[in-house]
């Protein structure tokens, strides 16, 4: 199975200031069909996973613009450009290149 | 919009059965594979089984191989995991989850906590 590895796994942040988590896979997650199938979820405290970005940086519909992602090959990052309240939660990578699909650790932001 | 309304789950005791349901709506669901992913609560996800759109193809993570059984009805836009011979490691909070676009987890149910303890 395809490993994805998270990191930092804690990410105390202050509002307002700008926020990154890496993302790497253990084999890059380029499909057949020459697609790269890197997805970002967030899960907010209490509540489900929400999809914010598939194909590395293609953000889904409401997903703020202060979110983006980017990379290529095995590495990859999720940005926050300026990170507000509602922000907090876990971020999860996610490959769905490679079956099975599989989840990093998941990357918890607080506000410091 | 898209919904899935989940259903079951609950506290069993080790060695019994439970079935999750989760209720679709808001797009064809007879169009699209269908999964269940499963969260200890305060810990990661993991994905435990997938439904092709048909449900002719099935598979499953190796621990619930065997026990585990996905399945639905899509005369009743309905999703369902029938938990067998259920351990206490299989605690968590199971989501259903969509697969509309090509190769992602489009939406997820609210998730429903299973508990299996004596």
């Amino acid at each position: 199975d395809v490993v994805m590895t998270q990191s930092p796994l804690s990410l105390p942040v202050t509002l307002g200031q700008p926020a990154s988590i890496s993302c790497r896979s253990s084999q890059s997650p380029v499909n057949s069909d020459g697609n790269t199938y890197l997805n970002w979820f967030q899960q907010r405290p209490g509540q489900s996973p929400r999809r914010l970005m598939s194909k590395v940086s293609d953000r889904d519909s409401g997903v703020p613009d202060r979110f983006s992602g980017s990379g290529s090959g095995t590495d990859f990052t999720l940005k926050i450009s300026r990170v507000e309240a509602e922000d907090v939660g876990v971020y999860y990578c996610m490959q769905s290149a490679h079956w099975p699909y599989t989840f990093g650790q998941g990357t918890k932001v607080e506000i410091k | 919009q898209v919904q899935l309304v989940q259903s079951g789950g609950g506290v069993v005791r080790p060695g019994r059965s439970l079935r999750l349901s989760c209720a679709a709506s808001g797009f064809t669901f007879s169009d699209h594979a269908m999964h269940w992913v499963r969260q200890v609560p305060g810990k990661g996800l993991e994905w435990v089984a997938l439904i092709s759109y048909d449900g002719r193809q099935k598979d499953y993570t190796g621990s619930v191989r065997g026990r585990f059984s996905i399945s639905r009805d899509n005369a009743k836009n309905t999703l369902y995991l029938q938990m067998n011979s259920l351990r206490t490691e299989d605690t968590s909070i199971y989501y259903c989850v969509s697969e509309i676009g090509v190769k992602n987890f489009d939406y997820w149910g609210q998730g429903t906590l299973v508990t299996v303890s004596s």
